[in-house]
């Protein structure tokens, strides 16, 4: 059974740092692997998106990588701000469209 | 409105009483999710669609009822709540292989 596990579980940074989250999965027979923010009470927001046959995907100040054989994936956020302040979470899709989710990181970016 | 949207967002109900929660879809993607998301437990699938007429179980089906004749619909039915129950669920949906794109979310309280 594929279990995926985050960490840090929380982290604090001063605006403007650069900063990675981590998310692990154990079954590294993936599909895809997705990360999203959530905000206090809303949805989920998707962030990107890596196919097993890519090792990285790039949006504005994010940058994710996926390396499938050590079954690892860091979110690099660049020039934090606090409006990246959130819940951020990874979720790995295996072929049967099976998303499991990590347990989520929170962020908060202070001014 | 484009997108995905759920109804309702509140509702509160009694131990025993039949619920029914809406997923509406603009996309016509032809993959449909449902997910609870509870403290301690993190995001956890409940069931899955393919494709209208085709409906598969996630991890945590029992005690939850789906349907879907339509591609942009996936109502999701508590048959007899109960307090385990007590949740907030989010609807998603994707194509197979791409990201997945989630509601805001239904907040249910079980008494």
């Amino acid at each position: 059974k594929q279990e995926v596990t985050q960490i840090p579980a929380a982290l604090s940074v001063p605006e403007g740092e650069n900063l990675v989250l981590n998310c692990s999965f154990t079954d590294s027979a993936i599909y895809n692997l997705q990360w999203f923010r959530q905000d206090p009470g809303k949805g989920l927001t998707s962030l990107l998106l890596i196919q097993s046959s890519q090792r990285e995907q790039t949006s504005g100040r994010l940058n994710a990588s996926l390396d499938k054989s050590s079954g690892r994936s860091t979110l690099y956020i660049a020039a934090s701000q606090p409006g990246d302040s959130a819940t951020y979470l990874c979720a790995v899709n295996d072929y049967g469209q099976n998303f499991v989710f990590g347990p989520g990181t929170r962020l908060s970016v202070l001014p | 409105d484009a997108g995905i949207t759920q109804s309702p967002r509140y509702k509160i109900t009694e131990t025993g009483r039949q619920v029914t929660l809406m997923c509406h879809q603009t996309w016509s993607h032809s993959y449909m999710f449902w997910y609870r998301q509870d403290l301690g437990h993190g995001l956890r699938l409940i069931y899955y669609s393919a494709a209208a007429d085709i409906t598969d179980k996630g991890e945590v089906p029992d005690g939850y009822v789906v349907s879907r004749s339509k591609t942009e619909n996936f109502p999701l039915t508590l048959e007899s709540a109960t307090r385990s129950q007590t949740s907030v669920y989010f609807c998603a949906s994707s194509e197979r292989g791409n990201e997945q794109f989630f509601g805001p979310g239904t907040r249910l309280t079980v008494l």
